[in-house]
């Protein structure tokens, strides 16, 4: 089967860099994704890795390391808005675009 | 495009009550997933369409929960009827590749 493990909660100060984690045991990978849901909110896409290394989008980046079966979410420069709980995501195997959801990490980012 | 549609927003119904949720789809999206999310369980898989045809309903609770995909632009998600352990929120998503699900603004679902 599949899980995935990030951390529940993570506090940050506005203006720093923080790191998410996420590691992963799935049977067929297909890349790793990262979604952005705020209080209220629904979730929202923000990045997806399907080899290894970094892809950047703004002050966001997401790596992965398929060998470590293992990738991070990077935001730098916090701002208050940032505050939200962070899911990875991974397609599963035998496609229909299925997808496990981690636990989400909640964020706070404070002054 | 207006995103993915679901309706009602929120519904407080008494228990032993049928719910039953609605969802429109971004147009061109060939897979719909409904999802629920509480704080205890996170957000759980209840069942997804693949070309409007149920593929995994695996993560139904029970039978008291049906699901129906009638055309490419529209489904539903029935409680019937509905107990209090089914409050939460419902998302609807969909999408047309393995790496990114668009979600509607899901539906708040309260049953006293």
């Amino acid at each position: 089967g599949q899980s995935l493990e990030q951390p529940s909660e993570v506090t940050a100060v506005e203006g720093a860099i923080v790191q998410i984690n996420c590691t992963y045991q799935t049977s067929g990978f297909y890349g790793l994704s990262w979604y952005q849901q705020h209080d209220g909110g629904a979730p929202t896409f923000l990045s997806y890795n399907a080899l290894d290394g970094l892809e950047e989008t703004g002050r966001f980046s997401s790596f992965l390391s398929r060998s470590d079966s293992y990738g991070y979410l990077l935001l730098q420069e916090l701002q208050m808005k940032d505050s939200a709980s962070y899911f990875c995501a991974v397609p599963l195997s035998g496609g229909y675009q299925k997808v496990t959801f981690g636990i989400g990490t909640k964020l706070q980012v404070i002054p | 495009d207006a995103g993915v549609i679901q309706s009602p927003r929120h519904e407080v119904t008494e228990m032993g009550q049928e719910v039953t949720l609605r969802c429109k789809p971004i147009s061109g999206h060939n897979s719909l997933f409904w999802y629920r999310q509480t704080m205890m369980r996170g957000l759980e898989l209840l069942i997804y369409f693949n070309n409007n045809v149920p593929i995994d309903d695996s993560g139904m609770p029970e039978d008291r929960f049906s699901a129906k995909m009638p055309n490419a632009s529209f489904s539903t998600l029935k409680i019937q009827p509905s107990e209090p352990r089914d409050s939460a929120v419902y998302f609807c998503a969909s999408s047309f590749d393995i790496y990114e699900q668009y979600f509607g603004p899901g539906t708040r679902l309260t049953v006293t």
